[in-house]
C-alpha cells in the first residue's frame, strides 16, 4: 500500500534562517506531488506541484522554493525565513490527473513557527 | 487563488442532528471533492462528485452539486461527536493537476 511521510512534525526557526521540509511517498511510482500551506484556522493555499522529476509549478510567488530530486521525494525550501512563513505545511500526492477523478492523499503536516 | 468558499464558517450542533455545509466556486470544474481535517492533522478525502452528477451518497454523507449555481452541499446525517472536524471542498478549476481548496467549515458536534 502507498504511504506518505512528512517530517519534521513541528519546527521552530528564527527569522532569517534556512528551511528544508521533506516529503516522500512509498508504494507508488510517478506520483503527482503537492505542497500546501495552511494559516491558523484557514483554508489551504497551493504553493507548488510537480508532475515529474525536476518539474515544478509555482502557484504563489514568495520566499519559498520546491525541488523534486527523485521520483517520490518532494522538498520545500527557503534561504531566509520570514515571520509570514509561519503556518502548517502539508505535502500531498495523487496517482494521476485530478480530472480523471483522482484524489489527494495528505501527509500529517509540519507546524512551522518562525520567531 | 481561493476557488471554493464554504458556508457557514463554523457550525455547532447536537449529536444526532444533521449538519449541512455549503460550498460555492467560481469557474467550471471537472469534479468537486470534499475533505475532512481533524485538528492539527492532514486532510482525508471523503467523497468526489463529477460535474455530470447531481447527487452522491457514501454512508452518512450526501453530496449535491448544482453546476448552474456553481455550488455544492455536504450533508452529514445523524452526526456523532467523532464528526467534529473541519470540512473543505476542493475543485480542479478545470486543471488536470491543481486542486484548490476553500476556507472550510469548522463543525462541532456536542455530545
Amino acid at each position: 500500500s502507498q504511504t506518505i511521510h512528512q517530517w519534521p512534525a513541528t519546527l521552530v526557526q528564527p527569522v532569517g534562517s534556512p528551511l528544508s521540509l521533506e516529503c516522500t511517498v512509498e508504494g507508488t511510482s510517478n506520483p503527482n506531488l503537492y505542497w500546501y500551506r495552511q494559516a491558523a484556522g484557514r483554508g489551504l493555499q497551493l504553493l507548488f506541484y510537480s508532475v515529474g522529476i525536476g518539474q515544478i509549478s509555482s502557484e504563489v510567488p514568495q520566499n519559498l522554493s520546491a525541488s523534486r530530486p527523485q521520483d517520490r521525494q518532494f522538498i520545500l525550501s527557503s534561504k531566509k525565513l520570514l515571520l509570514s512563513d509561519s503556518g502548517f505545511y502539508l505535502c500531498a500526492w495523487s496517482p494521476g490527473r485530478l480530472t480523471t477523478n483522482e484524489k489527494l492523499f495528505f501527509g500529517s503536516g509540519t507546524q512551522l513557527s518562525v520567531l | 487563488s481561493q476557488q471554493g468558499e464554504e458556508d457557514p464558517q463554523a457550525l455547532s450542533i447536537q449529536e444526532g442532528e444533521n449538519a449541512t455545509m455549503n460550498c460555492s466556486y467560481k469557474t467550471s470544474i471537472n469534479n468537486l471533492q470534499w475533505y475532512r481535517q481533524n485538528s492539527g492533522r492532514g486532510l482525508v478525502h471523503l467523497i468526489l462528485i463529477r460535474s455530470n452528477e447531481r447527487e452522491k451518497h457514501s454512508g452518512r454523507l450526501r453530496v449535491t452539486l448544482d453546476t448552474s449555481k456553481k455550488s455544492s452541499s455536504l450533508l452529514i446525517t445523524a452526526s456523532r461527536a467523532a464528526d467534529t472536524a473541519s470540512y473543505f471542498c476542493a475543485t480542479d478549476e478545470g486543471s488536470s493537476y491543481k486542486l484548490i481548496f476553500g476556507s472550510g467549515t469548522r463543525l462541532l458536534v456536542r455530545p
